[in-house]
């Protein structure tokens, strides 16, 4: 079984709806985030949160908001959806452990489409 | 913010070659993380460094950590067809608070 897991791995939505993604880890890992990837513009943090109380803002977050509803669950909420919004997600985790708290590791993914 | 400069953004080359790809920045990175992305799929991690000057090896994929700490390499010997993805070089820049700045990614096809 996965690690991380990211669901939807696909949807298409209309301009305007709320969408939330969803990610799981097994790995017990205390950190997770969220990036986007767009053609050209590679891997941008959203959101990242390293306890389940505490939540911080990344590069590109507006138009998102965040829930760490447990240590092993982090979901991405886009509250109106827009079609510049239409990317790849990404879930990531990593351990606060002394030496390897650097090493992300990463969901499948979701493919997100705004029409 | 700061970006990690990946050269070069795409390589084409014949199963069997060896293959070089480097990552450079402005800035000083005090970890150097590489990794992979099939189509479809979410980036995997191949190698991780931790210190300047180091060099590690994952089967046919090794790895260097600039004595600058600035920059860092991925060499792939003897390729093959299951090469073919996306390479990015990651590392969080000192006094980031562990976030990770990602290079933009080396695109590489391996003809049979």
């Amino acid at each position: 079984d996965a690690d991380v897991t990211q669901t939807p791995r696909n949807r298409i939505t209309k301009t305007g709806k709320r969408i939330m993604l969803e990610c799981s880890q097994t790995k017990g890992h205390d950190r997770m985030y969220w990036y986007r990837q767009d053609p050209g513009l590679g891997l941008r943090l959203i959101y990242y949160s390293f306890d389940v109380k505490d939540i911080n803002k990344g590069e590109i977050s507006d138009g998102y908001s965040v829930s760490r509803q447990a240590q092993a669950k982090f979901s991405l909420s886009l509250e109106s959806a827009i079609p510049n919004q239409t990317a790849l997600y990404f879930c990531a985790t990593s351990d606060q452990g002394q030496g390897t708290y650097n090493e992300q590791f990463f969901g499948p993914g979701t493919r997100l489409t705004v029409l | 913010g700061q970006q990690l400069n990946q050269s070069p953004q795409s390589m084409f080359i014949q199963e069997g070659e060896d293959v070089s790809m480097n990552c450079t920045s402005s800035s000083i990175f005090n970890t150097w993380l590489w990794y992979k992305q099939d189509p479809g799929e979410g980036p995997v991690l191949l190698i991780a460094l931790y210190k300047a000057g180091e060099l590690t090896s994952n089967g046919r994929l090794t790895a260097q950590f600039g004595t600058t700490r600035k920059d860092s390499f991925l060499n792939i010997s003897a390729s093959i067809p299951s090469d073919v993805g996306i390479y990015f070089c990651a590392g969080p820049r000192l006094g980031s608070n562990y976030k990770l700045t990602f290079g933009k990614g080396t695109l590489l096809t391996v003809n049979p």
